[in-house]
């Protein structure tokens, strides 16, 4: 069975930084496409992140690029985007998700990320 | 970027009834390798998305046969051949063709 499981969200001021992960079981994440989607608060989905199987192409929304890196460890099975300069606009639910354009997308349950003084 | 535009926003539906949703692209995404990078999900409250089509057309493992998408270059279509109590939820159209991915905008179904 494929799970993704998102950890690292909470609480962080503006301007602060924060690390968020999602480890990966039943599938091996080299093979994988992965992304990062976030959901505001009553909002809808925006597409942020992206990495490629092997972690050596990423691209990013312009919402987030320079301040958002994504990163993936293979060896370890776990996709982790990096955040600084965090906004309160960044406010939201940061889902990760495999091969959004392909076959098997699988999704984590979501982290939610609040930016707040 | 490529914006994503849904139709209707709200969708009202009677059980045993079909839906269609509607999502154009303000651009082709149509790919250098022939493939159209149109995908559909489907969100329940408190949950987690769910996609439901991937290239147009192709139902992912597990979905209800109910469920069918269709279309091509800039208009794309979900149609549920008979909506069931579980349907309800908001259903998004996702292009990944082109950088930057895009969302539509969401269309809330619920029972009438």
């Amino acid at each position: 069975e494929v799970q993704l499981l998102d950890s690292g969200g909470g609480l962080v001021q503006p301007g602060g930084s924060l690390s968020i992960s999602c480890v990966v079981s039943g599938l091996t994440l080299s093979n994988y496409e992965m992304s990062w989607v976030r959901q505001a608060p009553g909002q809808g989905l925006e597409w942020l992140s992206t990495v490629s199987g092997p972690g050596t192409h990423t691209f990013y929304a312009d919402s987030v690029r320079g301040r958002f890196t994504i990163s993936k460890d293979n060896s370890r099975n776990t996709l982790h985007l990096r955040m600084n300069s965090l906004r309160p606009e960044d406010t939201a639910t940061y889902y990760c998700a495999t091969n959004l354009p392909y076959r098997e997308n699988f999704w984590g349950q979501g982290s939610l990320v609040t930016v707040s003084s | 970027e490529v914006v994503m535009t849904q139709s209707p926003l709200t969708l009202p539906v009677t059980l045993g009834q079909p839906a269609s949703i509607s999502c154009r692209s303000s651009q082709s995404l149509v790919f250098r390798d022939g493939d159209t990078y149109l995908n559909w999900f489907h969100q329940r409250p408190g949950q987690s998305p769910r996609r439901l089509i991937y290239k147009v057309s192709n139902r992912d493992s597990g979905v209800p046969d109910r469920f069918s998408g269709s279309g091509s270059g800039t208009d794309f279509t979900l149609k549920i051949s008979r909506v069931e109590a579980e349907d309800v939820g908001v259903y998004y159209c996702m292009q990944a063709t082109h950088w930057p991915h895009t969302f539509g905008q969401g269309t809330k179904v619920e029972i009438k």
